[in-house]
């Protein structure tokens, strides 16, 4: 089975500063893939970022990357420079695979992020 | 804009009855997914579908099912509703059968209010 552990409910960070929201997943794959997904008070779900798990570089898109420590079971989300339009929750989520050909993504529980001016 | 459409956006309805919501994927998308997002189970995935095909179910209740249709779009049936089912309900499209590198594609969600 496999599980998503985000252990910050909530986060501040002051605008313009730098954030890092934090992940930590099991399985027992060795191939699977680490996702994020920024959800803003209107509900719908945003991709930000994907790593692979034989990605030996970590992930990046614009002012967001990915900390990926393999042996650590992490991939942290890191933004910079936020900006107000940051304010969100975002989820860290794992695809592997489920058996008969499917790839389930498996959600954490979340981090509401507040970006204070 | 992500591309996968669903709808109704709100939907209030009372405790027994049924309801249908749609899901468009995007153009080319064979893959359709359902999740469910309440305040106290996060979001859980529901069940699966591929080229019209159920391909993996999860923590979907019996009084619930879905379908997906030819032309690829798919309804996920909710039928004896408890005040419980009340969530916000996402359905999500893939490219194709989905490897470790495809993300998958969300819809805006419907709201379901079940009073």
């Amino acid at each position: 089975a496999q599980k998503i552990t985000q252990t910050q409910p909530g986060m501040f960070v002051q605008e313009k500063e730098a954030v890092t929201l934090d992940c930590t997943y099991d399985t027992s794959d060795q191939s699977y893939g680490l996702f994020w997904y920024k959800q803003p008070s209107s509900g719908e779900m945003i991709f930000l970022i994907y790593q692979g798990s034989y990605d030996e570089q970590n992930a990046t898109e614009g002012r967001y990357s990915l900390n990926f420590q393999k042996a650590r079971k992490s991939a942290n989300l890191v933004i910079s420079a936020s900006q107000l339009g940051d304010s969100a929750m975002y989820f860290c989520a794992m695809r592997g695979y489920s058996g008969a050909g499917s790839y389930q993504l498996t959600f954490g529980k979340g981090t509401k992020l507040s970006v204070i001016p | 804009d992500s591309g996968v459409t669903q709808t109704p956006k709100h939907l209030i309805t009372a405790t027994g009855q049924r309801v249908t919501l749609r899901c468009s994927p995007r153009s080319g998308d064979l893959s359709v997914y359902w999740y469910q997002q309440s305040l106290d189970q996060g979001l859980q995935f529901l069940i699966q579908y591929y080229n019209g095909e159920e391909r993996a179910k999860g923590n979907i209740l019996e009084r619930f099912s879905a379908q997906q249709f030819p032309d690829l779009h798919s309804e996920l049936n909710l039928s004896s509703l408890e005040l419980g089912d009340s969530a916000l309900y996402f359905c999500a499209s893939s490219p194709h059968v989905p490897g470790m590198n495809t993300e998958a594609f969300f819809g805006q969600g419907t709201r379901l209010t079940v009073v």
